[in-house]
């Protein structure tokens, strides 16, 4: 089956530095990718969707500022942490799309903020 | 918009036994796609059924299969023979059909842990 993968899977970083998350699908051309946040015990909170060389549509009450996703190419997005605090400490996740195909999940990224 | 409802925050089953795990969910589309997702402590989303709302049939997989009530709005998970590794979180999703124009997002619902006992 198709891969999605992610990196770094864990990261941790002081307070107010950027922390870049990238996401790749391995074996398709991916024109949609879609960022998640899981708090422990919780279910996936959608934070954007992001359609290759087109801007991202952020959810309600995301901070476009604050998390700035690039869809640059039809196997990678990232996801950049800006000014990160203790409170954006997270499991962050992508996934893929290609057109007419289902969702494919990356391993997830762990981010600690200290 | 649409909601998606799974109603028990956990639950358990005996190693060999059959358990179902309930979704609801609310909609005024015609059209759309239902899933079940695991989620086991590696936190990988593993696809494990998907339903299309346009056929009759329940979706089975194995030891996984589908109740789905159209007009009931109720897609629920069985797992028949359980076994240690499907201990895990599940997640009922729901994504409209690109051809009705909807979004390709998946809502989820909250999940329900499931414990296998052996």
């Amino acid at each position: 089956g198709a891969v999605v993968s992610q990196h770094p899977s864990r990261v941790i970083c002081k307070s107010g530095t950027s922390v870049k998350i990238e996401c790749r699908s391995l074996d398709f051309q991916a024109t949609t990718m879609f960022w998640y946040r899981q708090f422990p015990k919780k279910s996936l909170m959608l934070m954007a969707t992001s359609n290759e060389g087109s801007k991202a549509t952020y959810e309600q009450g995301v901070e476009k500022d604050k998390f700035l996703i690039n869809h640059a190419s039809l196997t990678l997005s990232t996801l950049t942490v800006t000014s990160a605090h203790p409170e954006d400490s997270s499991f962050y996740i992508c996934s893929a799309r290609e057109v007419g195909r289902r969702e494919f999940f990356g391993p997830g990224t762990r981010l600690t903020v200290l | 918009a649409q909601t998606v409802t799974q109603s028990q925050p956990e639950m358990s089953v005996q190693e060999a036994e059959t358990v179902t795990l309930s979704c609801t969910y609310d909609t005024s589309e015609s059209d759309y796609y239902l899933f079940w997702y695991k989620q086991p402590p590696s936190r990988q989303m593993i696809l494990v059924i998907r339903q299309e709302a346009y056929k009759q049939q329940n979706a089975t997989e194995n030891r996984f299969s589908v109740n789905f009530q159209k007009a009931a709005k109720s897609f629920s998970l069985k797992i028949s023979d359980s076994q240690l590794g499907d201990a895990a979180m599940y997640f009922c999703a729901y994504r409209s059909s690109l051809t009705q124009g909807g979004s390709e997002k998946l809502v989820f619902g909250k999940g329900t842990k499931l414990t296998v006992n052996p």
